[in-house]
């Protein structure tokens, strides 16, 4: 267990719908990252949140946003969505923000979009 | 862009031999390189990593070499074990983001 903890674990949905992820980070993390896995293929980085504020953007869609709230939870939210969207979306949590952190992950969001 | 390549994409080798994932990233600000072991359907967890004024890393039958100069890192295990199969995945750290390879599907036949 890495204390980096996702809900729901499972989400299915119809295309067209609004679906908001949660992930709370290990504790005394003030960083939280945002990645989305397809069927066996690669992690894709999001976006990056850091005591608060947006650090860094990765391939993120424009339907898709996200931010992080003072209890430094995070939550991501997928509008619109399309079959393409149906991925494992993982976030995961380090220290602080510099270039050398260890990034620790949660267990993952199963989105299924039919 | 950013890239990290990651080689090969599926392994198998024979139980008790020896495993090594080869990865290759385009930017030489690159300074911190995790290799993440992933089993179907659960969480990235991190095996093993180095930082860029290290050039060699070794935990148990697990370890990680870096060469700096021609921006490569490899993965390497020994005495292999069935439950070593599993997706690797090797990463760049670039800043403040890691840029992942696509990753490597090893097969430990017993």
């Amino acid at each position: 267990d890495s204390g980096v903890t996702q809900t729901p674990k499972h989400l299915i949905t119809a295309t067209g719908q609004r679906v908001t992820l949660r992930c709370s980070p290990r504790s005394g993390d003030l960083s939280v990252y945002w990645y989305q896995q397809s069927l066996d293929q690669g992690l894709q980085f999001l976006i990056q949140y850091y005591n608060g504020e947006e650090r860094a953007k990765g391939n993120i869609l424009e339907r898709f946003s996200a931010q992080q709230f003072p209890d430094l939870h995070s939550e991501l939210n997928l509008s619109s969505l399309e079959l393409g969207d149906s991925a494992l979306y993982f976030c995961a949590s380090s220290v602080s923000s510099g270039s050398q952190e260890t990034q620790y992950f949660g267990p993952g969001t199963r989105l299924l979009v039919l | 862009g950013e890239n990290v390549e990651q080689h090969p994409s599926t392994l198998s080798v024979q139980e008790g031999d020896s495993a090594v994932i080869k990865c290759t990233y385009s930017d030489s600000a690159s300074n911190y390189f995790p290799w993440y072991k992933q089993e179907l359907g659960k969480r990235p967890q991190l095996i093993i990593d180095i930082r860029s004024n290290v050039g060699e890393k070794k935990d148990q039958r697990i370890a990680v070499t870096l060469n700096k100069t021609a921006k490569h890192f490899s993965l390497h295990i020994t005495e292999t074990q069935p439950e070593d199969s599993a997706v690797y995945f090797c990463a760049a750290s670039l800043d403040t983001k890691y840029i992942f390879g696509t990753g490597t599907r090893l097969k430990v036949l017993a």
